[in-house]
């Protein structure tokens, strides 16, 4: 299973671009790279996943670059309520098991 | 509300009592998931149900712990002899169960059980 890194934590502000990048150097050919945002005492929710270039929901945008040893997720325009715990998963198509790390811990500020 | 749902959401305990925390997944999910969190960590998975079996427990999952979803449906996951390392909160998710193919099997969490053993 690849491990990824991330950052501890960031910090913003309200309207600002937040871009949280993963690194996942031994990612696997069959790999996806999918986030998952928590907010305090409740559970994790599936933000977006991709495989390779990008890919932009409602949510959020997730860019990979062509080795696919990291990716960025890009929160547009964030507010205070995008204040949570932020992860980054790698996880393989058949797999039934998540591997999460200590995330990253996004504060934004008014 | 169609998605995960988990009761209670809180529970207090002393010490070497037993718990049992319940888990309804999203309607015609095949996969159900627990998953346990402790302060300022990422979830750690637990155990894994396809349909009404059991097909994996992680090492974390000691022999006082017991999960069942015995139709294919719920899920409970019961503590017996609770210990304070045992604190934490409780996730569940649940998964349409794809057979692999492109993408990958998204799992959805539900609130979670925030247990407290005194």
């Amino acid at each position: 299973l690849a491990k990824t890194t991330q950052p501890i934590s960031m910090d913003s502000y309200e309207g600002q671009e937040v871009n949280i990048t993963c690194s996942h150097n031994n990612i696997a050919t069959n790999d996806y790279i999918t986030w998952y945002q928590q907010f305090p005492s409740q559970g994790p929710r599936f933000i977006i996943q991709g495989y390779k270039t990008k890919v932009t929901n409602e949510v959020a945008s997730l860019f990979i670059p062509a080795d696919r040893k990291s990716s960025t997720l890009s929160l547009p325009r964030v507010s205070l309520s995008d204040t949570a715990v932020y992860y980054c998963l790698v996880v393989g198509d058949s797999s039934y098991k998540l591997i999460f790390g200590s995330g990253t811990r996004l504060l934004v500020r008014p | 509300d169609t998605g995960v749902s988990q009761n209670p959401r809180h529970k207090i305990t002393k010490r070497g009592q037993n718990v049992t925390f319940r888990c309804d997944p999203i309607s015609e999910h095949n996969r159900l998931y627990w998953y346990r969190q402790t302060l300022g960590q990422g979830p750690e998975f637990l155990t894994y149900f396809q349909n009404e079996a059991q097909l994996e427990k992680s090492r974390l999952l000691s022999d006082r712990f017991s999960a069942e979803r015995p139709k294919g449906s719920f899920s409970t996951l019961e503590i017996q002899r609770t210990e304070q390392g045992d604190s934490a909160m409780y996730l569940c998710a649940s998964s349409l169960g794809l057979a692999g193919g492109p993408g990958v099997d998204t799992q959805y969490f539900g609130p979670g059980t925030r247990l407290t053993v005194l």
